[in-house]
């Protein structure tokens, strides 16, 4: 079975551009979530969808962050325009839901480093 | 105070031995707990959940002591191929809901 994939795996953008991270959870997993680790910090929450429907975004630090899961499959985090702060590694997790399991697995992270 | 909180270690510990490390929480009334390994800039890989007393997996064993609000893992018989920052997570409510991590603890087997 494949796991939860990421893309890309790395980008380099300037201060005010825009960057898109994408995010594939496992095959049939309902709840999909978006994590951040800032440098030297802890993993942080930034939102949850269950299927289409955000179901908790209280994590999204400002209104520069837009998540989108259409269709209920693979989903979008869009920085539109990116600032020195929005710099670390994204982490993408998905879960079975009620149907089955809660535990939540990583996918291998988009590093974001905005120069 | 922190919601989650781990000592990071650095732990160093020699093949074979056994190590233990704590994560403590604050909520009460969180509901499910997780052990996440994680290797340099890797993602963190679920190595177990702690949904009641306890579980053990192998070496491996984690332990949950509600009166005090915090979870325990016990690794016995290290290797090398252990050495790993270990991260605590918790779910404030029962299940699908959102992750609180700690800053994880760092272990380094030494041979």
């Amino acid at each position: 079975e494949a796991g939860v994939t990421q893309f890309p795996s790395h980008s380099v953008i300037e201060k005010g551009q825009t960057v898109t991270l994408r995010c594939d959870p496992i095959s049939g997993h309902d709840n999909l979530y978006w994590y951040r680790r800032v440098m030297g910090k802890e993993i942080k929450f930034l939102l949850h969808f269950v299927k289409e429907s955000k179901q908790d975004e209280s994590g999204m630090p400002n209104n520069r962050f837009l998540a989108e899961r259409t269709g209920g499959t693979y989903s979008t985090l869009k920085v539109q325009p990116a600032e020195l702060e929005d710099s670390g590694v994204y982490f993408c997790a998905s879960s079975q839901g009620a149907s089955g399991s809660y535990e939540q697995y990583f996918g291998p992270g988009t590093r974001l480093t905005v120069t | 105070r922190k919601e989650v909180e781990q000592d990071p270690g650095p732990f160093n510990v020699p093949e074979g031995a056994t190590v233990a490390f704590n994560c403590t929480y604050s909520n009460s009334a969180s509901q499910s707990f997780f052990w996440y390994r994680q290797d340099c800039r890797k993602e963190p890989k679920l190595l177990m959940s702690v949904y009641s007393s306890g579980n053990e997996d192998g070496r491996f064993t984690a332990q949950l002591n509600r009166a005090s609000q915090y979870i325990s893992l016990l690794i016995r018989d290290s290797k090398l191929s252990d050495s790993a920052t270990y991260l605590c997570a918790v779910d404030f409510y029962f299940g699908n809901e959102k992750l609180t991590f700690g800053t994880g603890t760092r272990l380094t087997i030494i041979p």
